[in-house]
């Protein structure tokens, strides 16, 4: 069965300044997606980015980019210039290509400090 | 457009207790996937309906069921309620099942409380 593990279950940043959250993941599979979500305490789960496994190019939206290290199983999220509206509970999530089933981490509480 | 909705927004049961939650999907959706998320983890996949057919189930009992609609909206009831039932149920709906770039759109949510 696959797993996402996020290892930071908290972060802070400063306003303006670059956060990187981890997520690793286990897979027998070759091809699969992998994508961040963003729940804010409304509680919506919003998407943030996604990467398909077969891409070798790192995703990018704006200020969001990823880091994906196929061999390594590694996806982390790298947020720049941090906005106080960035604060939130990140979740990275697996998902294989048949299908849409969402397999997510624990997840990661960001703080960003004004 | 408009985009997923889900009913009540909170709601307490006691434990023993049937409950039913409603997801609207957003227009054009005909994949609806539920998921339960307790205090401080993940979401987990309860199930996902596929054009009025359940489409894959995870590791949540019988007591768990779950309908859609010829409209796509849907229903996730769950029997005899317990108190580790209390979580956060999120409604998540897409475009198709196999898209290359799909993306679920999530509903807010529905706090249920067991008692």
């Amino acid at each position: 069965a696959q797993t996402v593990t996020q290892s930071q279950p908290e972060m802070s940043v400063q306003e303006a300044e670059t956060v990187t959250l981890s997520c690793t993941y286990d897979t027998s599979e070759s091809d699969y997606y992998l994508f961040w979500y963003k729940q804010p305490p409304s509680r919506q789960m919003i998407l943030v980015i996604r990467q398909e496994a077969y891409k070798q190019q790192n995703a990018t939206e704006n200020r969001f980019s990823v880091n994906f290290q196929k061999a390594a199983k590694s996806f982390s999220l790298k947020i720049s210039d941090s906005q106080l509206g960035d604060a939130a509970m990140y979740f990275c999530a697996y998902r294989e290509t048949s299908g849409s089933r969402l397999t997510f981490g624990e997840g990661t509480q960001l703080t960003v400090n004004p | 457009e408009t985009g997923v909705t889900q009913s009540p927004t909170h709601l307490i049961k006691t434990r023993g207790q049937q409950v039913t939650l409603r997801c609207s999907s957003q227009s054009g959706h005909n994949t609806v996937s539920w998921y339960q998320q307790a205090l401080g983890q993940g979401p987990q996949f309860i199930f996902q309906y596929y054009r009025e057919e359940e489409n894959g189930r995870g590791n949540f009992p019988p007591r768990f069921s779950g309908l859609q609609f010829p409209n796509y909206s849907s229903e996730l009831n769950v029997n005899a309620l317990e108190l580790d039932d209390s979580a956060l149920y999120l409604c998540a709906s897409s475009l198709s099942l196999n898209s290359l770039q799909e993306t679920q759109y999530f509903g807010p949510g529905t706090r249920l409380l067991v008692l």
